[in-house]
Protein backbone atom coordinates (compact mmCIF):
# COMPACT_ATOMS: atom_id res chain seq x y z
CA UNK A 1 0.00 0.00 0.00
CA UNK A 2 2.21 2.60 -1.26
CA UNK A 3 0.83 6.16 -0.42
CA UNK A 4 2.89 8.09 -2.25
CA UNK A 5 4.03 7.09 -5.75
CA UNK A 6 6.48 8.78 -7.98
CA UNK A 7 5.10 6.76 -11.53
CA UNK A 8 7.98 8.09 -13.97
CA UNK A 9 11.29 6.04 -12.81
CA UNK A 10 13.48 8.34 -15.28
CA UNK A 11 13.42 11.26 -16.97
CA UNK A 12 15.78 13.03 -19.76
CA UNK A 13 16.03 16.23 -20.32
CA UNK A 14 18.27 18.85 -22.50
CA UNK A 15 20.14 21.77 -20.17
CA UNK A 16 18.49 24.77 -20.12
CA UNK A 17 14.46 23.33 -20.43
CA UNK A 18 12.26 22.73 -17.89
CA UNK A 19 12.23 19.09 -15.61
CA UNK A 20 8.76 18.63 -14.27
CA UNK A 21 8.73 15.46 -11.90
CA UNK A 22 5.74 14.35 -10.36
CA UNK A 23 4.29 12.93 -7.36
CA UNK A 24 1.10 11.61 -6.01
CA UNK A 25 -0.61 10.51 -2.33
CA UNK A 26 -3.55 8.68 -1.53
CA UNK A 27 -3.62 9.54 2.52
CA UNK A 28 -5.62 12.26 3.04
CA UNK A 29 -3.89 13.14 6.09
CA UNK A 30 -1.14 14.23 4.88
CA UNK A 31 -0.09 17.94 4.92
CA UNK A 32 3.04 18.85 4.21
CA UNK A 33 5.43 17.62 1.33
CA UNK A 34 9.28 17.86 0.59
CA UNK A 35 11.09 17.17 -2.27
CA UNK A 36 14.69 15.30 -1.93
CA UNK A 37 17.60 15.20 -4.20
CA UNK A 38 19.95 12.70 -4.13
CA UNK A 39 23.53 12.24 -5.71
CA UNK A 40 25.20 8.53 -5.50
CA UNK A 41 26.91 7.58 -2.13
CA UNK A 42 25.15 10.10 -0.68
CA UNK A 43 22.21 10.75 1.74
CA UNK A 44 19.17 12.78 0.72
CA UNK A 45 19.89 16.47 0.55
CA UNK A 46 16.61 18.79 1.34
CA UNK A 47 15.35 20.83 -1.47
CA UNK A 48 11.83 22.58 -1.14
CA UNK A 49 9.04 22.19 1.08
CA UNK A 50 5.21 22.82 0.98
CA UNK A 51 2.14 23.31 3.20
CA UNK A 52 -1.30 22.01 2.39
CA UNK A 53 -2.18 25.44 3.05
CA UNK A 54 -0.43 26.59 -0.04
CA UNK A 55 -0.55 25.25 -3.54
CA UNK A 56 2.65 27.17 -4.98
CA UNK A 57 6.10 27.41 -3.61
CA UNK A 58 9.07 28.82 -5.15
CA UNK A 59 12.82 28.69 -4.19
CA UNK A 60 15.35 30.19 -7.13
CA UNK A 61 14.89 27.42 -9.90
CA UNK A 62 12.54 25.11 -7.82
CA UNK A 63 8.89 25.17 -8.06
CA UNK A 64 6.65 23.16 -6.22
CA UNK A 65 2.90 23.07 -6.86
CA UNK A 66 0.15 21.35 -4.45
CA UNK A 67 -3.14 20.60 -5.96
CA UNK A 68 -5.53 18.55 -2.72
CA UNK A 69 -8.32 18.06 -4.33
CA UNK A 70 -6.39 15.63 -6.71
CA UNK A 71 -4.03 14.96 -4.46
CA UNK A 72 -0.45 15.58 -6.79
CA UNK A 73 2.19 17.71 -6.03
CA UNK A 74 5.04 18.57 -8.77
CA UNK A 75 8.02 19.87 -8.69
CA UNK A 76 9.35 22.50 -11.32
CA UNK A 77 13.43 22.81 -12.12
CA UNK A 78 13.90 25.80 -14.45
CA UNK A 79 16.55 26.10 -16.19
CA UNK A 80 17.75 22.54 -15.64
CA UNK A 81 21.49 22.11 -15.14
CA UNK A 82 23.98 19.07 -15.52
CA UNK A 83 24.26 19.56 -11.93
CA UNK A 84 20.37 18.40 -11.39
CA UNK A 85 21.24 15.32 -13.09
CA UNK A 86 20.20 12.90 -9.45
CA UNK A 87 17.14 10.59 -8.33
CA UNK A 88 14.94 12.95 -6.88
CA UNK A 89 12.39 11.71 -3.79
CA UNK A 90 8.86 13.35 -3.04
CA UNK A 91 8.07 12.56 0.66
CA UNK A 92 4.95 13.45 3.15
CA UNK A 93 4.24 14.58 6.26
CA UNK A 94 1.19 15.18 8.76
CA UNK A 95 2.25 17.84 10.78
CA UNK A 96 -0.07 17.09 13.91
CA UNK A 97 1.42 13.83 14.20
CA UNK A 98 4.38 12.93 17.00
CA UNK A 99 7.58 13.09 15.16
CA UNK A 100 6.39 14.15 11.77
CA UNK A 101 7.79 11.00 9.83
CA UNK A 102 8.15 11.11 6.27
CA UNK A 103 6.90 9.15 3.25
CA UNK A 104 9.02 8.54 0.56
CA UNK A 105 7.98 8.27 -3.26
CA UNK A 106 9.95 5.68 -5.12
CA UNK A 107 12.25 7.97 -6.86
CA UNK A 108 12.62 9.58 -10.42
CA UNK A 109 16.08 9.90 -11.95
CA UNK A 110 16.69 12.86 -13.66
CA UNK A 111 19.18 13.20 -16.48
CA UNK A 112 20.30 16.46 -17.70
CA UNK A 113 22.10 16.60 -21.04
CA UNK A 114 24.23 19.25 -22.03
CA UNK B 1 30.73 21.07 8.25
CA UNK B 2 28.17 20.06 10.80
CA UNK B 3 26.00 18.49 9.38
CA UNK B 4 24.60 14.64 10.07
CA UNK B 5 27.15 12.21 10.21
CA UNK B 6 27.44 8.01 10.28
CA UNK B 7 30.11 5.39 10.84
CA UNK B 8 30.49 3.14 9.25
CA UNK B 9 29.92 4.37 6.16
CA UNK B 10 30.13 0.37 4.46
CA UNK B 11 29.86 -2.49 6.67
CA UNK B 12 30.21 -5.88 5.43
CA UNK B 13 29.48 -8.66 7.47
CA UNK B 14 28.63 -12.47 7.42
CA UNK B 15 24.63 -13.90 8.12
CA UNK B 16 23.96 -14.16 11.62
CA UNK B 17 26.78 -11.85 12.85
CA UNK B 18 25.52 -8.85 15.16
CA UNK B 19 26.51 -5.02 13.69
CA UNK B 20 26.25 -1.62 14.93
CA UNK B 21 25.71 1.77 13.01
CA UNK B 22 26.48 5.31 15.14
CA UNK B 23 24.54 8.30 13.85
CA UNK B 24 25.81 11.73 14.84
CA UNK B 25 22.98 14.54 14.41
CA UNK B 26 22.66 18.37 14.10
CA UNK B 27 24.04 19.57 17.58
CA UNK B 28 21.03 21.66 17.91
CA UNK B 29 18.25 19.25 16.76
CA UNK B 30 16.23 17.08 19.38
CA UNK B 31 14.56 15.15 17.08
CA UNK B 32 16.39 11.99 15.37
CA UNK B 33 15.17 9.61 12.86
CA UNK B 34 16.43 5.99 11.39
CA UNK B 35 15.25 5.09 7.80
CA UNK B 36 16.02 2.09 5.26
CA UNK B 37 16.83 2.44 2.17
CA UNK B 38 16.60 -0.71 -0.79
CA UNK B 39 17.44 -0.55 -4.10
CA UNK B 40 15.44 1.05 -6.30
CA UNK B 41 12.92 1.90 -3.42
CA UNK B 42 12.21 5.38 -1.17
CA UNK B 43 13.89 5.34 2.06
CA UNK B 44 11.12 3.63 4.48
CA UNK B 45 10.60 5.09 8.50
CA UNK B 46 11.75 2.83 11.09
CA UNK B 47 12.36 4.57 14.28
CA UNK B 48 12.35 8.01 15.72
CA UNK B 49 13.68 10.00 18.80
CA UNK B 50 12.31 13.45 20.78
CA UNK B 51 15.79 13.98 22.48
CA UNK B 52 16.69 10.41 24.58
CA UNK B 53 13.33 8.96 23.94
CA UNK B 54 12.44 6.51 21.50
CA UNK B 55 8.92 7.40 20.63
CA UNK B 56 7.54 5.60 17.71
CA UNK B 57 8.90 2.31 15.78
CA UNK B 58 7.85 0.88 12.65
CA UNK B 59 6.51 -2.59 12.35
CA UNK B 60 9.46 -2.86 9.72
CA UNK B 61 11.75 -2.99 13.15
CA UNK B 62 11.61 -6.38 13.95
CA UNK B 63 13.21 -7.51 17.59
CA UNK B 64 16.35 -8.00 16.27
CA UNK B 65 16.62 -3.99 15.82
CA UNK B 66 17.48 -1.82 18.33
CA UNK B 67 18.31 1.52 18.68
CA UNK B 68 19.14 4.19 21.55
CA UNK B 69 20.17 7.81 22.23
CA UNK B 70 21.81 8.31 25.43
CA UNK B 71 21.69 11.57 26.95
CA UNK B 72 19.84 12.99 23.70
CA UNK B 73 23.19 12.94 21.49
CA UNK B 74 23.95 10.60 19.31
CA UNK B 75 22.14 6.98 18.30
CA UNK B 76 23.22 3.39 17.98
CA UNK B 77 21.55 1.14 15.60
CA UNK B 78 22.20 -2.63 16.44
CA UNK B 79 20.95 -5.26 14.18
CA UNK B 80 21.23 -9.13 15.76
CA UNK B 81 21.62 -12.13 13.93
CA UNK B 82 21.54 -10.48 10.47
CA UNK B 83 19.82 -11.93 7.50
CA UNK B 84 20.47 -11.12 3.98
CA UNK B 85 17.54 -9.45 3.54
CA UNK B 86 19.01 -7.04 6.32
CA UNK B 87 21.22 -5.63 3.29
CA UNK B 88 20.41 -2.00 2.62
CA UNK B 89 21.21 1.44 2.97
CA UNK B 90 20.80 2.65 7.02
CA UNK B 91 19.73 5.94 7.05
CA UNK B 92 20.34 8.72 9.51
CA UNK B 93 18.12 12.23 9.72
CA UNK B 94 17.85 15.06 12.47
CA UNK B 95 15.38 17.99 12.51
CA UNK B 96 14.89 20.55 14.72
CA UNK B 97 11.40 19.71 15.32
CA UNK B 98 10.21 23.91 16.28
CA UNK B 99 11.03 26.65 14.44
CA UNK B 100 10.51 28.20 11.27
CA UNK B 101 11.69 25.09 9.47
CA UNK B 102 10.27 22.37 11.87
CA UNK B 103 9.66 19.64 9.58
CA UNK B 104 12.53 19.55 7.42
CA UNK B 105 15.39 16.23 8.16
CA UNK B 106 18.75 16.43 7.18
CA UNK B 107 19.68 13.31 5.86
CA UNK B 108 23.54 11.67 6.95
CA UNK B 109 25.28 9.69 4.14
CA UNK B 110 24.09 6.38 5.27
CA UNK B 111 25.85 3.55 6.35
CA UNK B 112 25.42 0.98 3.44
CA UNK B 113 25.02 -3.14 4.94
CA UNK B 114 26.18 -5.99 3.02
CA UNK B 115 25.42 -9.54 4.54
CA UNK B 116 26.43 -12.34 3.13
Amino acid sequence: DQQVKQNSPSLSVQEGRISILNCDYTNSMFDYFLWYKKYPAEGPTFLISISSIKDKNEDGRFTVFLNKSAKHLSLHIVPSQPGDSAVYFCAASMIKAAGNKLTFGGGTRVLVKP
Amino acid sequence: DTGVSQNPRHKITKRGQNVTFRCDPISEHNRLYWYRQTLGQGPEFLTYFQNEAQLEKSRLLSDRFSAERPKGSFSTLEIQRTEQGDSAMYLCASSLGQGPYPYEQYFGPGTRLTVT
